[in-house]
């Protein structure tokens, strides 16, 4: 069964500062999200990459696919307090079921 | 449009009541999923169906949880009896043939 593994688990950064989440699979990725959870809420869809050497931003947020498919990093340019919270990566996906990886917490300090 | 509605949002109970949780979809998706995520295992997919048909429940736990579509908007997942170690919270979540799925805020559950 495919496997996600994100680093850090959490992260701790100053506001203004750029970070960069990680996140590699046991297999080929055929679908890739990104979703953003704060405590207490849902999840919210941020990113779907597919392809690979794919790569789509949405505001301060970059998130990339590797060429070969398997590994995946969430760029924050000029983080902000309101970026905190946890994101996960999915695999899968769509009518598939997705295998979550257990998160980065990412806090940012004012 | 309004998204992923769940309730309740949170439920306290002592061991061996029946719990149920109830998911509506967004109108127009056919994919509905159940999930339970816990600080030690994570976000873990329960049962999912497609069309109201179930595809996929090897993530259910054991027989004490049971979940059904008695129609296209509308979920529930049942646990019968409950347990301590059921304490979680519980997400559904839909969408449409290959596009992202889109969660509900969860409910909290709290097994005495």
């Amino acid at each position: 069964s495919q496997e996600l593994e994100q680093s850090p688990q959490s992260l701790i950064v100053q506001e203004g500062k750029n970070l960069t989440i990680n996140c590699t699979s046991s297999k080929t990725l055929y679908g890739l999200y990104w979703y953003k959870q704060k405590y207490g809420e849902g999840l919210i869809f941020l990113m779907m990459l597919q392809k690979g050497g794919e790569e789509k931003s949405h505001e301060k947020i970059t998130a990339k696919l590797d060429e070969k498919k398997q590994q995946s990093s969430l760029h924050i340019t000029a983080s902000q307090p309101s970026h905190a919270g946890i994101y996960l990566c999915g695999a899968g996906g769509g009518s598939e079921k997705l295998v979550f990886g257990k998160g980065t917490k990412l806090t940012v300090n004012p | 449009d309004a998204g992923v509605i769940q309730s309740p949002r949170h439920e306290v109970t002592e061991m061996g009541q029946e719990v149920t949780l109830r998911c509506k979809l967004i109108s127009g998706h056919n994919s509905l999923f159940w999930y339970r995520q816990t600080m030690m295992r994570g976000l873990e997919l329960l049962i999912y169906f497609n069309n109201n048909v179930p595809i996929d429940d090897s993530g259910m736990p054991e027989d004490r949880f049971s979940a059904k579509m008695p129609n296209a908007s509308f979920s529930t997942l049942k646990i019968q009896p409950s347990e301590p170690r059921d304490s979680a919270v519980y997400f559904c979540a839909s969408s449409l043939l290959n596009q992202p799925q889109h969660f509900g805020d969860g409910t909290r559950l709290s097994i005495l």
